[in-house]
């Protein structure tokens, strides 16, 4: 079975400060990684994916194959960030499984 | 461009009433799903198709079916809509990219 755990429900951080959300992951194979944003009152959208190994709105993701997670990171947290990440996992024929998300609040 | 059209936006129910859910996709995409987002829950699958003519169970489908009617279509039916089923609705494809684009959701209460 394929399971996407973010432990942590909400996280509150101040603008300036580095912000980290946890993604763990639990599957057999070879997984898809992603990370998806919802920013209020708007569909889930694709923040970043592992394969492509990029940063988007300067969040990056660091797939760990050992600790089987992929957490999502940015060194300094900006008020826009504010909004509900899901952690995503693409396994075997074609399902996809997300986290139970993790809503940022960026304080002022 | 429309991407992912569901519809309808919102809806309410009574009790046992029956209803289908509609999802478009105009991207070619082979792979479809259904999810509900409930506070403090996220996003469970219902129902998932990874290409035209499969269906396969996600988390949480009792209570539902689902219908691949062919490439660029994919609904979900309650048959008799119970107080539970009161959710948020998101229908999503993906294409070889394996990206997921979501439609903008179906807002459900059954009363």
């Amino acid at each position: 079975a394929q399971r996407v755990t973010q432990p942590e429900k909400l996280l509150s951080v101040f603008k300036g400060a580095p912000v980290e959300l946890k993604c763990n992951y639990s599957y057999s194979g070879s997984p898809e990684l992603f990370w998806y944003v919802q920013y209020s009152r708007q569909r889930l959208q694709l923040l970043l994916r592992h394969i492509s190994r990029e940063s988007i709105k300067g969040f990056t993701a660091d797939l760990n194959k050992g600790e089987t997670s992929f957490h999502l990171k940015k060194p300094f947290a900006q008020e826009e960030d504010s909004a509900m990440y899901y952690c995503a996992l693409s396994g075997s024929n074609y399902k996809l499984t997300f986290g139970k998300g993790t809503l940022l609040t960026v304080n002022p | 461009n429309a991407g992912v059209t569901q519809t309808p936006k919102f809806q309410v129910l009574k009790t046992g009433q029956s209803m289908t859910l509609q999802c478009a996709q105009d991207m070619n995409h082979n792979s479809m799903y259904w999810y509900r987002q409930d506070p403090g829950m996220g996003l469970r699958l219902i129902y998932y198709s990874a290409s035209e003519g499969t269906t396969d169970k996600g988390e949480v489908p009792n209570g539902y079916n689902v219908s691949r009617l062919n490439k660029r279509e994919f609904s979900l039916r309650l048959e008799s809509a119970a107080p539970s089923q009161t959710s948020v609705y998101f229908c999503a494809s993906t294409g070889a990219g394996l990206e997921a684009f979501f439609g903008q959701g179906t807002r459900l209460t059954v009363v």
